[in-house]
């Protein structure tokens, strides 16, 4: 059973344009939202993360929004730039249980 | 950047033969975690670790062990290596089970023939 439903698999987006990633999940006890980011060859690395009393939370071009009724949240890369092609993951976690990840997203910014 | 390392990187064994993989971090954090990174799967977890001595399995853990005698080393062991655990190896550590940042190594890229 998928705990955490990532889509798309993969995303092409213009440079300058505004790039979505969406998770949805259906455990209710998940209180703890992060996305990672992974560039070829690294390790995967923290981008941000949210906690569910907020529906917003924005950091630098990145911006998760949390919607709690539907179970859903996303990624939003405003003015996307060919530096932020890399895998995204989305991960959701509950209490003391460890990191439930997303299949991930492959995301292309090209000029 | 955490200071956490993998070795080996890379690793070519045949089928049935023993792997080990060793994850080291200097960051004194109590959690640690295997992880295995498959195309259409993305991150599964493999076995994590609370303390020393203290493992649990995760999603994936059939066919691997883990070890932790000490805080800063984390090692997964394939005890008979088979051509379904060809994967690219993360080794991750952090402060808190999942509610925290976890600090991910340069992975280990393990092909069993």
């Amino acid at each position: 059973q998928q705990q955490v439903k990532q889509s798309p698999q993969s995303l092409i987006v213009q440079k300058g344009g505004i790039s979505i990633i969406n998770c949805a999940y259906e455990n209710t006890a998940f209180d703890y939202f992060p996305w990672y980011q992974q560039f070829p060859g690294k390790g995967p690395a923290l981008l941000i993360a949210i906690r569910p009393d907020v529906s917003e939370k924005k950091e630098g071009r990145f911006t998760i929004s949390f919607n709690k009724s539907a179970k859903q949240f996303s990624l939003h890369i405003m003015d996307s730039q060919p530096g932020d092609s890399a895998t995204y993951f989305c991960a959701a976690s509950a209490g003391n249980t460890p990191l439930v990840f997303g299949k991930g997203t492959r995301l292309s910014v090209i000029a | 950047d955490a200071g956490i390392t993998q070795s080996p990187r890379h690793k070519v064994t045949e089928t049935g033969t023993p792997v080990t993989l060793r994850c080291h971090q200097t960051e004194n954090h109590r959690y640690m975690y295997w992880y295995r990174q498959d195309p259409g799967h993305g991150l599964r977890l493999i076995h994590y670790s609370y303390g020393v001595k203290d493992t649990d399995k995760g999603e994936v853990s059939d066919g691997y062990s883990v070890s932790r005698s000490k805080t800063e080393d984390f090692l997964l062991t394939l005890e008979s290596a088979t051509s379904s655990q060809t994967s690219v190896y993360f080794c991750a550590s952090g402060t808190d089970i999942g509610q925290e940042t976890q600090y991910f190594g340069p992975g280990t890229r393990l092909l069993v023939l």
